[in-house]
C-alpha cells in the first residue's frame, strides 16, 4: 500500500495570505495525485487532479505541483471560503488519502 | 448535472450487514464508461477508499476490507450498492458514493452528500 503523508496537519492563516500544503507519497506515484477540499458536514470536492490540472470551475488561486513522491497545493491569496480541510489522494494504485490539513482562520 | 444520493440503514447492530444504495440521477450509470466507488470517513477522521465497480461490472476492493465487502450495480435502476458484512464499531462512519474519472490515474469528481452509519447494539 502507498502511504500518503500531509504536512502540516493544521495551519492558521489570514485572508489574503499565500498558503502551501505538502503531500508526500511513500513511493513514486508519478503525477497521479489529486487534491480535495472538504467543509464541515459536506462531501469532499476535487480541486486539482493529475498533480497540477485545475478541475473545471475551481478558482485559479488554487494550484498544484510536483511529481514522483513530493507534491504541493498552493492557495495564492486566501479567501474566507477557503477555510476548510484539504486532502491529497493518490490515484496510481489502490487509492489512498493523506490524513488531511485543517486550514483555520488566524 | 450529475447527482448521487446515498440511502440505507443508519443504524446497524454489531456482526450484522451494512447495506447502502447510491442512486444516480442527471445521467445514466451505463454511459461514458465511468466507474463508481464507495469511500468512508469515520467521525472526525480521514477518508478511506472501500472499492470500485467498473463499467464492465468487475470490482476492486480495499485489501483491508476485501473479505467483507461486496459492491454491485443495478443498471435498470441507475444505482449501485454496498454491502459490508460482520460490522463492528470501527465501521461507524459517513459513507460516500462517488463517480470515478480516469486520467490514467483515478480521481473522484462527483460525490453524494454522505450518509452516517452507526454500528451499535
Amino acid at each position: 500500500d502507498i502511504q500518503m503523508t500531509q504536512s502540516p496537519s493544521s495551519l492558521s492563516a489570514s485572508v489574503g495570505d499565500r498558503v502551501t500544503i505538502t503531500c508526500r507519497a511513500s513511493q513514486s506515484i508519478r503525477s497521479y495525485l489529486n487534491w480535495y477540499q472538504q467543509k464541515p458536514g459536506k462531501a469532499p470536492k476535487v480541486l486539482i487532479y493529475a498533480a497540477s490540472t485545475l478541475q473545471s470551475g475551481v478558482p485559479s488561486r488554487f494550484s498544484g505541483s510536483g511529481s514522483g513522491t513530493d507534491f504541493t497545493l498552493t492557495i495564492s491569496s486566501l479567501q474566507p471560503e477557503d477555510f476548510a480541510t484539504y486532502f491529497c489522494q493518490q490515484g496510481y494504485s489502490t487509492p489512498s488519502f493523506g490524513q488531511g490539513t485543517r486550514l483555520e482562520i488566524k | 448535472q450529475l447527482q448521487l444520493q446515498e440511502s440505507g440503514s443508519g443504524l446497524v447492530k454489531p456482526s450484522q450487514t451494512l447495506s447502502l444504495t447510491c442512486a444516480v440521477s442527471g445521467g445514466s450509470i451505463n454511459s461514458g464508461g465511468y466507474s463508481w466507488t464507495w469511500i468512508r470517513q469515520p467521525p472526525g477522521k480521514g477518508l478511506e477508499w472501500i472499492g470500485y465497480i467498473y463499467q464492465s461490472g468487475s470490482t476492486s476492493y480495499n485489501p483491508s476490507l476485501k473479505s467483507r465487502v461486496t459492491i454491485s450495480v443495478d443498471r435498470s435502476r441507475n444505482q449501485f450498492s454496498l454491502k459490508l458484512d460482520s460490522v463492528t464499531a470501527a465501521d461507524t462512519a459517513v459513507y460516500y458514493c462517488a463517480r470515478v474519472l480516469d486520467f490514467g490515474g483515478h480521481y473522484f469528481d462527483s460525490w453524494g452528500q454522505g450518509t452516517l452509519v452507526t454500528v451499535s447494539s
